[in-house]
């Protein structure tokens, strides 16, 4: 399977413990986004890296988040202390980014799903 | 804030019929607008995108048609299939497809037989 992987699918864990989740992009694919999606509601952007450099944050990203992509390549999320707010599907995108005027179609990973008790 | 707001937020369609769901956007910078396509237990995917330079766009059963004085744009799905039945997302995004996506909140269309 070429496609953007994820893992875990799914994670149960109890308020105020850690979690990370692990994202691996389409092989040559050198930008990498992050989205949360609550129930009922679209995808929201959180961050993305174009190889190892973070290149934006939302607002929505707390300091309880952190990403890396440390070698360009696979990403790990991590959030601490969770709060049951956290609950949510994390979607991790791919794309392969040439310039500003050609496509960068984004592809994304089925998810994981985060549950916090 | 919501940037894009989408609408219905469910719709049932019979096959064969015309499914039209309807975005606005409100930030004029917006100048690249893609629909997604999601399944149950799925991550989104693409299924037709438009830039603002030009009103209607279609391939195959699907036409996005854009408004740029009005700021809105609509998905048609023509010849509405069971196999459609998903969640649709209208995106946007800044910068043509260099940018992060800013989604609406979906709607759930449903095509029985």
């Amino acid at each position: 399977d070429t496609g953007v992987s994820q893992d875990p699918r799914h994670k149960i864990t109890k308020r105020g413990q850690n979690v990370t989740f692990r994202c691996d992009p389409i092989s040559e694919h050198n930008r990498l986004y992050w989205y949360r999606q609550t129930l009922g509601q679209g995808p929201e952007f959180l961050t993305y890296f174009q190889n190892e450099a973070q290149l934006e944050k939302s607002r929505l990203l707390s300091d309880r988040f952190s990403a890396e992509r440390p070698k360009g390549s696979f990403s790990t999320l991590e959030i601490q202390r969770t709060e049951q707010g956290d609950s949510a599907m994390y979607l991790c995108a791919s794309s392969l980014f040439v310039s500003v005027i050609a496509k960068n179609i984004q592809y994304f990973g089925a998810g994981t799903r985060l549950s916090v008790l | 804030q919501q940037q894009v707001k989408q609408s219905p937020q469910s719709l049932i369609v019979q096959k064969g019929g015309i499914s039209i769901i309807n975005c606005a956007y409100e930030n004029t910078a917006f100048d690249y607008f893609p629909w997604y396509q999601q399944f149950p237990g799925k991550g989104p995917a693409l299924l037709i995108a438009i830039r603002p330079d030009v009103s209607e766009k279609k391939e195959g059963r699907f036409t996005i048609s854009f408004n740029k004085s009005a700021k809105q744009f609509s998905l048609h799905i023509m010849d509405s299939q069971p196999g459609d039945s998903a969640t649709y997302f209208c995106a946007a995004s800044e910068a043509g497809t260099a940018s992060k996506l800013t989604f609406g909140t979906g709607t759930r269309l449903q095509v029985t037989l």
